[in-house]
């Protein structure tokens, strides 16, 4: 399957302060997906990117797909304490419907 | 949205017996996805569910050892057979989203092997 790195592994920030999360492939990817899981909870899909050089937003939340369409990042401007969770970025595995998640990234956020 | 359920929500078993999981969703879907999260990693697909054949496996995952059946169109069993202490994982189920290719997960089956 679909191989993705995911960086930094985890990140401790304060209230306020802005956040950010990327994940590369070696391979040109058809898309990538975006989900956070909450401490305690399950994976929640966040956004899709299928163009290059796509920018998408959701609120505080900027998701980016590169030019190449081999990495991509999300952006948190002005954390807060809900923000806290594991962000995770996912790719399909070519010919198969299946996904492969990144080890994703861990923030917390001090009040 | 689908709506996702699973049972049981949490276990702790002993080594050598089984466990079964339940997943129910609330519209008809065609893929539904095994997945299972060890303490503080990310998540591992075990298989895909198949409606009407045999389950789908991903490398280092076997039937013997996750026997899945999938009867109808909303719902699917997983089954964790002979568990040792490292079978204790997070196992989540997901079905295919509204967007083509996304996924919606379940809660979550918290397993605990002792």
């Amino acid at each position: 399957g679909q191989q993705v790195m995911q960086i930094p592994q985890y990140q401790h920030v304060q209230e306020g302060e802005d956040f950010t999360t990327y994940c590369n492939s070696s391979t040109t990817l058809s898309n990538i997906q975006w989900y956070k899981q909450r401490p305690g909870g399950h994976p929640v899909f966040l956004i899709q990117l299928v163009k290059s050089g796509e920018v998408k937003k959701q609120k505080r939340l900027t998701f980016q797909f590169g030019e190449a369409k081999k990495n991509s990042s999300l952006h948190i401007t002005a954390t807060q304490t809900t923000d806290v969770g594991t962000y995770f970025c996912a790719v399909m595995n070519s010919g198969y419907s299946t996904l492969t998640f990144g080890k994703g990234t861990m923030l917390l956020v001090s009040p | 949205s689908a709506v996702i359920s699973q049972k049981p929500s949490r276990d702790i078993c002993q080594r050598g017996t089984s466990l079964t999981i339940q997943c129910q969703v609330d519209s008809q879907v065609t893929m539904m996805f095994w997945y299972r999260q060890q303490p503080g990693q990310s998540l591992t697909l075990i298989a895909t569910a198949n409606q009407g054949s045999e389950a789908t496996y991903e490398s280092g995952f076997v039937i013997d050892k996750f026997p899945i059946s999938r009867p109808n169109l909303t719902f699917s069993t997983l089954t964790v057979s002979n568990m040792s202490p490292e079978d204790s994982s997070i196992y989540l189920c997901s079905v295919e989203g509204e967007l083509r290719e996304t996924q919606y997960f379940g809660p979550g089956t918290r397993l605990l092997v002792l």
